[in-house]
């Protein structure tokens, strides 16, 4: 079993949907959860980190995180066409700085 | 000027050849990390350095080797470079200290694509 792992994907959705992006990990003792954006050939961009039970927004970005479940998702809502690239979801366990990555979801959004 | 930066952006080389990419960063941060991202395989973790004297090995370091000259600048050497090194490498950077672990933030370089003929 992968430590963290993502629907490959692609997933298309019309200019003005949510996107939904799902992610899951197997260590139990994980801790906080990142993602991050990256545009094809660039490198990867933080759009938001979660450490809590809940729901945390910034902007058009919902991050979801269900720890019994062990389970991370991100919402983007109103998708634009400029939301299309590849999303990595990274997981870090309890007192470690490591980020262990999933292979990241693909979005493409059409105008 | 950006705050990690990586240098060739781009190299093709010959199977046995040594390569080094480098990697700079102004942001003052003691964390510095090499993975190297593959097509389906999401980013792997190749060394990571806590600071100039912490220097540890990540899920896929051999073949690989690292140094850290200072604080800025974290070295990735391939010592004979071989075809399944073909790969995009990217540095990272974070705060680490008193920023604690469930916060840390990790930045990355622009990536150095490397081809391993």
């Amino acid at each position: 079993q992968k430590e963290v792992e993502q629907n490959s994907g692609p997933l298309s959705v019309p200019e003005g949907a949510i996107a939904s992006l799902n992610c899951t990990y197997s260590d139990r003792g994980s801790q906080s959860f990142f993602w991050y954006r990256q545009y094809s050939g660039k490198s990867p961009e933080l759009i938001m980190f979660i450490y809590s039970n809940g729901d945390k927004e910034d902007g058009r970005f919902t991050a979801q995180l269900n720890k019994a479940s062990q389970y991370v998702s991100l919402l983007i809502r109103d998708s634009q066409p400029s939301d299309s690239a590849t999303y990595l979801c990274a997981v870090r366990r309890s007192n470690d700085y490591k980020l262990s990555f999933g292979a990241g979801t693909t979005v493409t959004v059409r105008a | 000027d950006a705050d990690v930066t990586q240098t060739p952006r781009n190299r093709i080389t010959k199977t046995g050849k040594r390569i080094m990419l480098e990697c700079s960063q102004t942001k003052g941060h003691d964390r510095m990390y090499w993975y190297r991202q593959d097509p389906g395989l999401g980013l792997r973790l190749i060394y990571y350095s806590f600071d100039v004297k912490d220097i540890n090995k990540g899920e896929i370091s051999d073949g690989y080797s690292v140094s850290r000259q200072a604080q800025a600048k974290f070295s990735l050497s391939l010592e004979s470079a071989i075809p399944n090194q073909t790969a995009l490498y990217f540095c990272a950077t974070s705060q680490g200290g008193l920023a604690g672990a469930s916060t840390d933030t990790q930045y990355f370089g622009p990536g150095t694509r490397l081809t391993v003929l």
